[in-house]
């Protein structure tokens, strides 16, 4: 079946760029999105990209998108301590009866 | 902030008890879905709804059974708890138009003791 990896953790120092990976396997992918989970809370769409598209921009983050080696990557610049959270990956294939397929997460850590 | 509520938001349960929880939106949108959330394995698609009384198994549905009789409320129901169903569920919405963005509510944090 499909399946959408990350790495678990990534700490950087505020101010310095992040850098989140994300691979998943289903070749029909449509859409892959990116949310952002506080403490507590529910996830919070970040941005998404198509997946004709190679990058998309929206203010200080990016996403590239590899389709040939299924990559996806978010960067957040000027990463701040309220940047603090976990990351998921997700991913809509053409087929998939409008169901996402999450990766486990990325949890960033940001240190003053 | 999409109009989803989630009750309760906490709960404390004993094994083989059942166990109903409500997700309520008011943003009209035709699909509802139940998911679980525990370490190291993300969200889990539970059950999901495409419109009034029309739902369909997700990934880990076993032990579980959901109910839509009004487009605004989407119910799950563990007719049995089992202390392998200690989680944090979360329901989202989406309208199935062109992105299709799933948009999640607060949660709510089930313990089955």
């Amino acid at each position: 079946g499909e399946d959408v990896e990350q790495s678990l953790f990534l700490s950087v120092r505020e101010g310095d760029s992040s850098v989140i990976n994300c691979t998943y396997t289903d070749s029909s992918s449509t859409y892959l999105y990116w949310y952002k989970q506080e403490p507590g809370a529910g996830l919070q769409l970040l941005t998404y990209i198509f997946s004709n598209m190679d990058m998309k921009q929206d203010q200080r983050l990016t996403v590239l998108l590899n389709k040939k080696d299924k990559h996806l990557s978010l960067r957040i610049a000027d990463t701040q301590t309220g940047d603090s959270a976990i990351y998921f990956c997700a991913e809509k294939g053409a087929d998939s009866s409008y169901k996402l397929i999450f990766g486990s997460g990325t949890r960033l850590l940001v240190r003053p | 902030d999409a109009g989803i509520t989630q009750s309760p938001r906490h709960k404390v349960t004993e094994t083989g008890t059942p166990v109903t929880l409500r997700c309520h939106q008011t943003e009209n949108h035709r699909y509802m879905y139940w998911y679980r959330q525990d370490p190291g394995h993300g969200l889990r698609l539970i059950h999901y709804s495409y419109g009034v009384k029309d739902t369909d198994k997700g990934e880990v549905s076993d032990g579980y059974s959901v109910s839509r009789s009004k487009t605004e409320d989407f119910l799950l129901t563990l007719e049995s708890a089992t202390s392998s169903q200690t989680s944090v569920y979360f329901c989202a919405i989406s309208d199935g138009l062109d992105t299709d963005t799933q948009y999640f509510g607060p949660g709510t944090r089930l313990t089955v003791l």
